[in-house]
């Protein structure tokens, strides 16, 4: 049980270009997803965190209007960043939590952003 | 300010026994979890301890004190696929988890 989906996994593109990137959780609610960034051999970064139906929480230094958050069922939310340049290359990493009042981040298993 | 500290690397033989330490300070706590994170993949789930002692989960154990801040992940008859980052993460009082960096773990033959 618990598993999250996540697409693309890898996606190399042209400098301007938007990415579209999904999250779904295949067999759980998933009230609260995440969304990380990781660069080679850190840890993980959390960009922002996005519950069903409302606006995502960013965090400090991540700039909302070019990494857009969209989490509009229970079961899938989406990353966009929008005019994509070769610095936004990285390793992004979505996560879900179901319901209750602990639970632990299943993750999906990341997408490799390469931007030329 | 919150902090999670573990060793940035550990080496261990095949078979053998390795203990990976975290020690955590957090604005209050709801528990602690432990991932893998095998390289160029995303974290799998290990374990979750809220209360003090050792949760033993088949080759894997992580045992916590709440009192010392302190966790542990204990991985027995270790095998060449558990090479591995394992990340220690902590929950605080507003149920936002506060990753480590991370422990690189080798195994050798």
């Amino acid at each position: 049980g618990a598993v999250v989906s996540q697409h693309p996994s890898r996606v190399i593109c042209k400098s301007g270009t938007s990415v579209k990137i999904e999250c779904r959780s295949l067999d759980f609610q998933a009230t609260t997803m995440f969304w990380y960034r990781q660069f080679p051999k850190k840890s993980l970064m959390l960009m922002a965190t996005s519950n069903e139906g409302s606006k995502a929480t960013y965090e400090q230094g991540v700039e909302k209007d070019k990494f857009l958050i969209n989490h509009a069922s229970l079961t899938l939310s989406t990353l966009t960043v929008t005019s994509a340049h070769p610095e936004d290359s990285s390793f992004y990493i979505c996560s879900a939590t179901g319901t209750g009042e602990v639970q632990p981040q299943h993750f999906g298993d990341g997408t490799r952003l390469s931007i030329l | 300010g919150q902090n999670i500290d573990q060793p940035t690397e550990m080496t261990a033989t095949e078979g053998a026994i390795v203990q990976i330490n975290c020690t955590y300070q957090t604005s209050g706590f709801n528990g602690l979890f432990w991932y893998q994170q095998h390289a160029g993949e995303a974290p799998t789930f290990l374990s979750y301890n809220v209360l003090d002692g050792l949760e033993e989960k088949g080759r894997f154990s992580s045992f916590l004190s709440r009192s010392k801040g302190y966790s542990y992940l204990l991985l027995k008859e270790l095998q060449m696929k558990d090479s591995a980052s394992y990340l220690c993460a902590a929950l605080d009082s507003n149920y936002q988890l506060i990753w480590g960096a991370g422990t690189k773990l080798i195994i050798k033959p």
